[in-house]
């Protein structure tokens, strides 16, 4: 079964500074990786994917992931936060079915990033 | 455009009671998918829906059960609720039920079981 590990609970981090949110996954082969963002009152909003090629990805709002297959991770980066970067950060990892369909998304338990001023 | 919606914002409902939630795609979708989020944790996969047929089914019991419309719409239902019930559920559509599809996400139901 495919599982995903945020080990970071909470992060705090200077506005301007740098970020990196670490994610582990476990699966057989090569999944589809996502990060998503979630805001209070909000859903989820895709920030980034991984399918194939190129192992360093760029989304949306200035973050980029980079796939490292022999560690098993997707770390989600910013070389600059905003304060509007303030909100849990959930890693994703999915992949379908031979037959059809999909197993739909698995998420680790996010990261919430707090920015101080 | 309108985005994935998703009603009641929010419900009360006490234990044993039964609910039904319900969600509308966005236009031109016709995969939906049910997410469970108890507070703290990230989504948990329920059910995938595509054109009417179940394509997908996470591991929760069989209290919970879902169906789709010929409109794409669809509606959540859970029966003897309890406690542990008390979650945000999200919907998410896509145009086909296939990982490499971006899901897109509604806002949630908060449904809250005492």
């Amino acid at each position: 079964a495919q599982s995903v590990t945020q080990p970071d609970i909470h992060i705090t981090v200077s506005e301007g500074a740098s970020l990196e949110l670490r994610c582990n996954y476990s699966y057989g082969a090569t999944p589809y990786l996502f990060w998503y963002v979630q805001s209070p009152g909000q859903g989820l909003q895709l920030l980034l994917k991984y399918f194939s090629g190129d192992t360093l990805v760029q989304g949306i709002k200035g973050f980029e992931a980079e796939f490292k297959r022999s560690q098993s991770s997707f770390n989600l980066r910013k070389p600059s936060v905003h304060w509007s970067d303030a909100a849990e950060y959930f890693c994703a990892v999915g992949a379908d079915r031979s037959g059809g369909g999909a197993d739909g998304l698995t998420f680790g338990k996010g990261t919430h990033l707090i920015i101080q001023p | 455009d309108a985005g994935v919606t998703q009603s009641p914002t929010h419900l009360i409902k006490t234990r044993g009671q039964h609910v039904t939630l319900r969600c509308s795609p966005i236009s031109g979708h016709k995969s939906v998918s049910w997410y469970q989020q108890v507070l703290g944790q990230g989504p948990q996969f329920i059910f995938q829906y595509y054109e009417k047929e179940e394509r997908g089914r996470g591991n929760f019991p069989d209290r919970f059960s879902a169906r789709q419309f010929p409109n794409y719409s669809s509606e959540l239902n859970v029966n003897a609720l309890l406690l542990g019930d008390s979650a945000l559920y999200l919907c998410a559509s896509s145009l086909a039920p296939l990982t490499g599809y971006e899901q897109y996400f509604g806002p949630g139901t908060r449904l809250t079981v005492t």
